[in-house]
């Protein structure tokens, strides 16, 4: 069965590093969601991407964060510098178009920051 | 902004029970889907349920349904013969322009 990968799993860094996550979404899906999920709360929705293009990156700390999926295919979202606020979990999601279709979610990696 | 609002931090039902979980939101679309999630402890998000605003027929999957009440802008998930599996965070969404999730209720499910 198609899953969405996410790597790393886990990331502990200190405050100041750069830190990246990878996101490989089911194939075929255009659409690619970064969530950022603080412990015992909803995901915030971070990006969306329709193939290579951002759609939706409102959300994006931009000052901080990056995400870029070039080919249009796997992803990566970067934060440098990371923060103590950042420690979250991030999750990808992917689905076959925006909106009404379901979102298929990655497993997520937990950042911790010290 | 356009919000998502589960006012059950957390429900406690008994096996082979039924329970509702609340959920509100706020939009000025006339187009959108709305969905239940849920994300079991340690595991994946999956989807449950979804609703398009345009359909005036509850959505129904198995034991999973939805009281989909448009002009109140409501939209519960009864979930019947409550399983222990059934126990996660359970998350309201909606889509339209915005992609918005509700902070989430946490089911519990008593053997």
């Amino acid at each position: 069965e198609a899953e969405v990968a996410q790597s790393p799993r886990y990331k502990i860094t200190e405050k100041s590093q750069a830190v990246a996550f990878w996101c490989d979404p089911i194939s075929g899906h255009a659409t690619l969601y970064w969530y950022r999920q603080i412990l015992g709360q909803g995901p915030e929705l971070l990006v969306q991407f329709q193939d290579e293009s951002v759609v939706d990156d409102s959300q994006l700390p931009k000052d901080r964060f990056s995400a870029e999926r070039l080919k249009g295919v796997d992803s990566t979202l970067k934060i440098q510098p990371a923060e103590l606020g950042d420690s979250a979990m991030y999750l990808c999601a992917s689905s076959s178009s925006w909106g009404r279709n379901e979102q298929f979610f990655g497993p997520g990696t937990r950042l911790t920051v010290l | 902004a356009q919000t998502v609002t589960q006012s059950q931090p957390e429900m406690s039902v008994q096996e082979a029970e039924t329970v509702t979980l609340s959920c509100t939101y706020d939009t000025s679309e006339s187009d959108y889907y709305l969905f239940w999630y849920k994300q079991p402890p340690s595991r994946q998000m999956i989807l449950v349920i979804r609703q398009e605003a345009y359909k005036q027929q509850n959505a129904t999957e198995n034991r999973f349904s939805v009281n989909f009440q448009k002009a109140a802008k409501s939209f519960s998930l009864k979930i019947s013969d409550s399983q222990l599996g059934d126990a996660a965070m359970y998350f309201c969404v909606r889509a339209g322009n915005m992609l918005t999730f509700g902070g989430g209720t946490r089911l519990m499910v008593k053997p």
